[in-house]
């Protein structure tokens, strides 16, 4: 089992729905949640950074982490165009290797 | 824009020859990490430098090195390059020491080994 899951999509929305984009993951350890936005041919942008169970918000996103299932969520509401891009998720742990891994990514499409 | 740099943007070499890819990070940020993407995969972490010190290394090997200097600015060098090393390579700096601190990405090299 790989240490974490994310579905590669792609995923098409139309304008303006709600996205759900998730991971899951097998390693209690990780205790650092990222997600990050890759536009075509840019690095990634880091969007949502958590480090507990719940919700965080920011704008449009909303990141949830279930520590006891091993599941991560993004949700973006009011879904626009400019939101194509692929979705990251990222985890990490703090211990004397500092590992952090990366899902393989969402492709993500919103139809005008 | 991060305020992260990458150069070349795209380089294209043969197998057996030797590649070394620049970085320029934000000033004030002390650690830099380089990842390896290959297509359609999540980034692989290579290794990170804190103040021109290796201080992490992910499972690649040691064809793979780097250097920090104290402007800001690091190398990745490849040597033997394979097949499999054609990849988008990403520098990220951060003011912080650890990895799971906040990184801030370039925009990337593309490589492409023929």
């Amino acid at each position: 089992q790989k240490e974490v899951e994310q579905d590669p999509g792609p995923l098409s929305v139309p304008e303006g729905a709600i996205v759900s984009l998730n991971c899951t993951y097998s390693n209690s350890a990780f205790q650092y949640f990222m997600w990050y936005r890759q536009y075509s041919r840019k690095g990634p942008e880091l969007l949502m950074y958590t480090y507990s169970s719940g919700n965080k918000e920011d704008g449009r996103f909303t990141a949830q982490v279930d520590k006891s299932s091993k599941y991560i969520s993004l949700f973006i509401r009011d879904s626009q165009p400019s939101d194509s891009a692929t979705y990251l998720c990222a985890m990490g742990e703090r211990d004397r290797d500092d590992k952090i891994i990366f899902g393989k990514g969402t492709r993500l499409h919103i139809l005008p | 824009e991060t305020g992260v740099t990458q150069s070349p943007t795209h380089l294209i070499k043969t197998r057996g020859q030797q590649v070394t890819l620049r970085c320029s990070s934000q000033s004030g940020h002390n650690t830099v990490s380089w990842y390896q993407q290959a297509l359609g995969q999540g980034p692989q972490f290579i290794f990170q430098y804190y103040r021109e010190e290796e201080n992490g290394r992910g499972n690649f090997p040691p064809r793979f090195s780097g250097l920090q200097f104290p402007n800001y600015s690091s190398e990745l060098n490849v040597n033997a390059l394979e097949l499999d090393d054609s990849a988008l390579y990403l520098c990220a700096s951060s003011p912080g020491q650890r990895r799971t601190d906040t990184q801030y990405f370039g925009p990337g090299t593309r490589l492409t080994v023929l």
